[in-house]
């Protein structure tokens, strides 16, 4: 099967841009998930969809964090204004569902470095 | 909240011999436990997983894992360390009750020939 597909790899903005990332789950993964590694930690949840619904998006800062998955499959994550510790790897994950037992398959990440 | 720790940033060993990463972990209900791995520029790779029964784990490329309960671990292991085990592992915990994952600040293995 074809795995969690992101775009784009790598991104350099100034601070104060807005940056834009897209991910496409494995096909029939109902639950999507959006993380943010900062170097040195580990990953840190972002955004958690069911379908097209948001279960947990506590961690997300939303004055400046927006994502978006409209019709339950592939998924936007917004950042406008950019700040300089937003500087990242972007992880979207996806599992067939919720429940715990559910393993999570992981894209290759964006990248993103703010100057 | 559920919490990993993973008391050591790095851990050094010598190729063919036995390699431990450690984990130890905080939950209030029933502890859903995972390894990921991450190689440079790529995103996680499942490893293995402790949800119930036996408390010893296998999981992909010959890692192997124990649930202590008493103990509150789950420690990766591997009887013969390969070279190309060299990488940056996680591990992670969902409370039974809870849909988030949390993860530990990761483990860079490096095995040396």
């Amino acid at each position: 099967e074809a795995g969690v597909a992101q775009s784009p790899r790598y991104k350099i903005i100034e601070k104060r841009q807005s940056v834009a990332f897209w991910c496409n789950p494995i096909s029939g993964h109902a639950t999507l998930y959006w993380y943010q590694q900062i170097l040195g930690q580990g990953p840190k949840l972002l955004i958690q969809f069911q379908n097209n619904g948001v279960v947990d998006d506590s961690q997300l800062p939303k004055d400046r964090f927006s994502a978006e998955r409209l019709k339950g499959v592939d998924s936007t994550l917004k950042i406008q204004p950019a700040k300089l510790e937003d500087s990242a790897v972007y992880l979207c994950a996806s599992s067939l569902g919720p429940h715990s037992n559910y393993g999570y398959t992981f894209g290759s990440g964006t990248r993103l470095t703010v100057v | 909240a559920q919490s990993v720790a993973q008391p050591e940033d790095q851990v050094n060993v010598a190729e063919g011999n036995p390699l431990t990463v450690k984990c130890t972990y905080s939950v209030s209900g029933n502890p859903y436990l995972f390894w990921y791995v991450q190689y440079p520029n790529r995103g996680l790779q499942f490893l293995l997983k402790y949800i119930t029964g036996d408390n010893l784990v296998k999981g992909s490329y010959g890692f192997e894992a124990e649930f202590n309960k008493s103990q509150t671990s789950f420690h990766l292991k591997k009887p013969s360390a390969l070279v190309s085990d060299s990488a940056l592992y996680f591990c992670a915990v969902r409370d039974g009750g809870n849909n988030d994952m949390r993860f530990g600040a990761g483990t860079r293995l490096t095995v040396k020939p």
